[in-house]
């Protein structure tokens, strides 16, 4: 039961440099997200999708873009590098039900140093 | 927009005690949800309670429960007869019924003592 899956778990990369950040799911949830933790911080939401092809801005989206072609992956795309996106990345996905809760499940986490 | 406050830092429990871990919130929508997670020093984020604001009891989750008091728009977690495995960092989190906005706090790190 794989659940959320990122990949990479640790990258360096230099300024300027772009890179993907990948995140796939197995459990069919229609809403996934991306968020960045800044050391000693709680989690901002960068990007979030309610569904294949739809996808929306968060409370920190400038400098990442992101696609949700399929159901299952997420990927979080940083164009040109910045110190100020070192941060650990957090991909969660959940299933929006009527009338149900249900929590967010969380991938392990990309640990992403800028230099 | 929403806001979640954690003015808990850090705190420390003896083994086998309770605790509470405060959180409040600001929030312009009639229907919203609110979480706690459990990040441990490895890193992940496990869930461990929710609140729904029409909830009309408070959540219990084994040794968890969530006092929701939404007249003060607060949702403290209690830990009952912590454990030593109960030391992490404890984040609170709202959001809309949606789902599609999440805000979390700041977390505040507890530390469980033999």
């Amino acid at each position: 039961n794989a659940g959320v899956t990122q990949t990479p778990k640790f990258r360096i990369l230099k300024i300027g440099q772009s890179m993907t950040l990948q995140c796939t799911q197995d459990m069919n949830h229609n809403y996934m997200y991306w968020y960045r933790q800044d050391p000693g911080m709680g989690l901002k939401l960068i990007y979030y999708s309610v569904g294949a092809g739809i996808t929306d801005k968060g409370e920190v989206p400038n400098g990442y873009n992101v696609s949700r072609s399929t159901t299952e992956d997420f990927p979080l795309r940083l164009e040109l590098a910045a110190p100020s996106q070192t941060s650990v990345y957090f991909c969660a996905s959940t299933e929006v039900r009527v009338q149900s809760n249900q929590p967010q499940h969380f991938g392990d986490g990309t640990r992403l140093s800028i230099l | 927009a929403q806001k979640i406050t954690q003015t808990q830092p850090g705190m420390f429990v003896q083994e086998k005690e309770a605790v509470t871990l405060d959180c409040t919130y600001d929030t312009s929508d009639q229907s919203y949800g609110l979480f706690w997670y459990k990040q441990p020093s490895s890193g992940e984020m496990i869930f461990l309670i929710y609140q729904g604001s029409y909830d009309e009891q408070n959540a219990t989750e084994g040794r968890y429960s969530l006092n929701f008091q939404k007249a003060r728009k607060s949702a403290n977690l209690v830990i009952s007869a912590s454990q030593l495995g109960d030391s992490a960092m404890y984040f609170c989190a709202i959001g809309p019924y949606n789902f599609n906005k999440f805000y979390f706090g700041s977390g505040t790190k507890l530390n469980v003592k033999p």
